[in-house]
């Protein structure tokens, strides 16, 4: 059974880093897969921050790229997510999830298929 | 930058047909944006209904159906029950590895 589980501070203060990692079990991280990371800030709607390869290739978003870094360990079968600079802007809900990218055929799938549940992180002083 | 649009809001009556929609502010969705349907409850982790258009996601029943619509991606909802009640966000690639959420539908089923 593929579980996902964010860990990390629940408050940080402004200008801070936010530093966050999604541990993966019942699936190998190295297998070819994308793992991402979606936040959802109070109230609002979801949004893509990024995500990592196994082979350790990033793509962000373009409205976080200057502060964001997304880091895979398989050693430890987790990934991560930094972000610098951080204001109030940036309180949110930060899932982790896989990003399941498969043929069948000539055709390609691609969905975020596994989500952890999620953890709360305030920027506040 | 690419923006989806979903609409705000939407109300069914149960046993009723819903059909929710997915678009961009500039040009048509295709099979190629490889659309995704998630269903979000208050406090919970979205879940994944519908995939590359129109493949359900293993245990989701076949009252969720997807497709592309005119220039939208579209979830419908046939036979719709109470527990239906939730949000609902689309999610399409949009290039260059990037992806991107709708604002995302809440669904009143009364």
């Amino acid at each position: 059974q593929v579980q996902l589980q964010e860990s990390g501070p629940g408050l940080v203060k402004p200008s801070g880093t936010l530093s966050l990692t999604c541990a993966v079990s019942g699936v190998s991280i190295s297998s070819s897969n994308w793992w991402s990371w979606v936040r959802q800030p109070p109230g609002k709607g979801l949004a893509w921050i990024g995500e990592v390869s196994h082979s350790g290739s990033t793509i962000y978003n373009p409205s976080l790229k200057s502060r964001v870094t997304i880091s895979i360990d398989k050693s430890k079968s987790h990934f991560s997510l930094k972000l610098t600079s951080l204001t109030a802007a940036d309180t949110a809900l930060y899932f982790c999830a896989r990003r399941y990218d498969f043929l069948s055929g000539s055709n390609r799938y691609t969905y975020f298929d596994y989500w952890g549940q999620g953890t709360l992180v305030t920027v506040s002083s | 930058q690419t923006v989806v649009t979903q609409e705000p809001s939407f109300s069914v009556s149960p046993g009723g047909t819903v059909t929710l929609t997915c678009g961009l502010t500039s040009g048509s969705v295709s099979t190629a944006h490889y659309p995704s349907w998630c269903q979000q409850n208050p406090g919970q982790a979205p879940r994944t209904l519908i995939y590359s258009t129109k493949t359900r996601s293993s245990g989701v029943p076949d009252r969720f159906s997807g497709s592309i619509l005119g220039n939208k991606a579209a979830l419908t909802i046939t036979g719709a029950q109470a527990d239906d009640e939730s949000d609902y966000y689309c999610v399409l690639y949009v290039g260059s590895g990037l992806w991107v959420f709708g604002g995302g539908t809440k669904l009143t089923v009364l």
